[in-house]
């Protein structure tokens, strides 16, 4: 079973414009980690945020935590059609040994 | 550093087949996940191994094993194929639990 649910499920913007998704998930969880993926090739590992942490940068990446909502949001600035792909969520949930649960993604369209 | 490699990237078999894939992680990792990937179901957790042992496992039935060397390299086995199995197999190594996890280019397993 799928822990997250991410939203929204597809979303398409200009180059330049600012692309958001969001990640939600239901147990306690020691990291979160996004990750992109372009058509059906292997996973691309963008950025972990603890789960003491409530921001993180990376380049144009800016994910943010909220344990309390059980929810992280990835924020990509001034997005390139390069950045078109899939982006997955997946919690490192507490006491599974390295185990991820991924949600089901978010499919970014980058139009030149 | 090399990255995560998977061997082999494309297969074909037959139902009843079995098949056998590898893993070969980051230099250092000791622990090796697999998760398979379809349409369908997402990405969901196959197993995951930490020097030698087995941590975690998913939901699968029996059919679906694995082992890890004492070089850290996983294979996994899918015995008895159905044409349900048909997916993207990925391995993802990481230095150990509430680390990031680094994931292959995957094998692209179609059985017939």
């Amino acid at each position: 079973s799928q822990q997250g649910e991410e939203d929204p499920q597809a979303l398409s913007i200009q180059e330049g414009e600012n692309a958001t998704m969001n990640c939600s998930y239901k147990t306690s969880i020691n990291n979160l980690q996004w990750y992109r993926q372009n058509s059906g090739r292997g996973l691309v590992h963008l950025i972990l945020i603890r789960s003491n942490e409530r921001e993180k940068h990376s380049g144009r990446l800016r994910v943010t935590l909220d344990t309390s909502k059980k929810s992280s949001s990835l924020l990509i600035t001034a997005s390139r059609a390069a950045d078109t792909a899939s982006y997955f969520c997946a919690t490192d949930a507490s006491n599974q040994g390295g185990k991820l649960i991924f949600g089901q993604g978010t499919e970014l369209s980058v139009k030149p | 550093k090399a990255g995560v490699t998977q061997t082999p990237r494309y297969l074909i078999k037959t139902r009843g087949q079995q098949v056998t894939l590898s893993c070969s992680p980051i230099s250092g990792h000791r622990s090796v996940s697999w998760y398979q990937q379809t349409p369908g179901q997402g990405l969901q957790f196959l197993f995951e191994y930490f020097s030698e042992t087995q941590r975690n496992k998913g939901n699968f039935p029996g059919r679906f094993s694995g082992r890890q060397f004492s070089n850290s390299r996983s294979e996994m086995n899918v015995s008895t194929l159905e044409l349900g199995d048909s997916a993207l197999y990925l391995c993802a190594s990481s230095l150990g639990s509430s680390s990031s996890a680094y994931f292959g280019p995957g094998t692209r397993l179609t059985v017939t």
